[in-house]
Parts: structure tokens; C-alpha cells; sequence
């Protein structure tokens, strides 16, 4: 099946400092990548997609210029944290989909803890 | 306002004890149903998609259920492997999943 990884799978950081987390898939092209983020408890928040090749679209309420996606090619996408706080400490999760139908299934990478201090 | 939800927040059943686990939604042009595993710490595992009332798709121990208005994911004789939080996901916009908050399942031997 389908394989989608993330990079680091935790990282703890300073309050104020950027994190860059890491969405690959590694054996299928993927043409829309999804990044979500879970509180404990709590359900997957879709937070933006990303298409290949283009700027990504946030879902309400999520801060654009705080969360930067890049999605620069087929296989990859980034999630920068800037200015990371206390608050943004959360799990966050990438999907991957080859995005030929609406109804593709979606690929879930196994998600990155991160911590705030 | 779109929403999904699903109950038993959390079921611990004994290993063979078979059991149902609801997911209602309220999403307008709903495109499909999906289930997902998740384990403690991990990504979801995709386990089904549904797409319109009446479809039954069944894997192993699992089959899921739609209707018009919820759909169930049927538990039968358990084993202690099928413990994990189950998901389930609406797909309301092209690609876009609103997810229940989950079932956290622990089966006991």
C-alpha cells in the first residue's frame, strides 16, 4: 500500500522559534497533500491543502503567515511553524492523495509531536 | 452547521464480544464515509469508504454500515489486536474530511 512518511516524528522547541515538519510520499506521486492537526482527545482538524506547484489553501480560522505549507513537488510537502508558542503544541499529521477523484482515499503520514516549551 | 459525531466516546469489551459503534453525520453533499484505525501516537489506517445508504463493505472482523444519516461499524467477536480509537470521516468538499472525535475501543482478553 500506499506509504506516506513524516519527519521528525517529535521535536521540542523554544517558545518563539520556527519548526519545519516534513511530509514525503514514498511510493506514489502525490498530487494534493492535506495537513491536519489533533489535540489530545480530540478529532483531526484539517488545517490546509496543498497542491503541487501552487499556494495552499487554508481552512478558517488557521493563520496562513503562522503555518507556511510548501508543497514544491510531487513527493513532498512542508509545514513550517513560525514563531512557535506553548499553544501550538499539538500532533500534526499529513495526508497524501494521488487526487484523481474526490473520492480518492487519503494516505495518512504517522504524525509529529510537537512541543512547545 | 456540518458535523460528525460518534458514541460511544469509549467501549471496553471482553475478547469475542461483539459490538456496534455509531458515527451520525449532519454534512450537507456528502461524498463519502470513511473509517479509519488509529493507534496511540500514529497516523489513522484507512479502513473503509462508504458512499451511498445501503453499502456494506467488511473486512476480517469489521463491517461498516451506511444510512442516510449515520453510519455503524460492527465489531464481531473482537480480539485484543483490535483495540485502538476508530474514526470516522465525512467528506463534504473535494478531498476535505471533517472527522468524529472517535471511538477509543479496548478489547480485553
Amino acid at each position: 500500500g500506499a506509504v506516506v512518511s513524516q519527519h521528525p516524528s517529535w521535536v521540542i522547541c523554544k517558545s518563539g522559534t520556527s519548526v519545519k515538519i516534513e511530509c514525503r510520499s514514498l511510493d506514489f506521486q502525490a498530487t494534493t497533500m492535506f495537513w491536519y492537526r489533533q489535540f489530545p482527545k480530540q478529532s483531526l482538524m484539517l488545517m490546509a491543502t496543498s497542491n503541487e506547484g501552487s499556494k495552499a489553501t487554508y481552512e478558517q480560522g488557521v493563520e496562513k503567515d503562522k503555518f507556511l505549507i510548501n508543497h514544491a513537488s510531487l513527493t513532498l510537502s512542508t509545514l513550517t511553524v513560525t514563531s512557535a508558542h506553548p499553544e501550538d503544541s499539538s500532533f500534526y499529521i499529513c495526508s497524501a492523495t494521488t487526487g484523481t477523484s474526490q473520492y480518492d482515499e487519503q494516505f495518512f503520514g504517522p504524525g509529529t509531536r510537537l512541543t512547545v516549551l | 452547521e456540518d458535523q460528525v459525531t460518534q458514541s460511544p466516546e469509549a467501549l471496553r469489551l471482553q475478547e469475542g464480544e461483539s459490538s456496534s459503534l455509531n458515527c451520525s453525520y449532519t454534512v450537507s453533499g456528502l461524498r463519502g464515509l470513511f473509517w479509519y484505525r488509529q493507534d496511540p501516537g500514529k497516523g489513522p489506517e484507512f479502513l473503509f469508504t462508504l458512499y451511498s445508504a445501503g453499502e456494506e463493505k467488511e473486512k476480517e472482523r469489521l463491517k461498516a454500515t451506511l444510512t442516510k444519516k449515520e453510519s455503524f461499524l460492527h465489531i464481531t467477536a473482537p480480539k485484543p489486536e483490535d483495540s485502538a480509537t476508530y474514526l470516522c470521516a465525512a467528506a463534504y468538499s473535494w478531498g476535505k474530511l471533517q472527522f468524529g472525535a472517535g471511538t477509543q475501543v479496548v478489547v480485553t482478553p
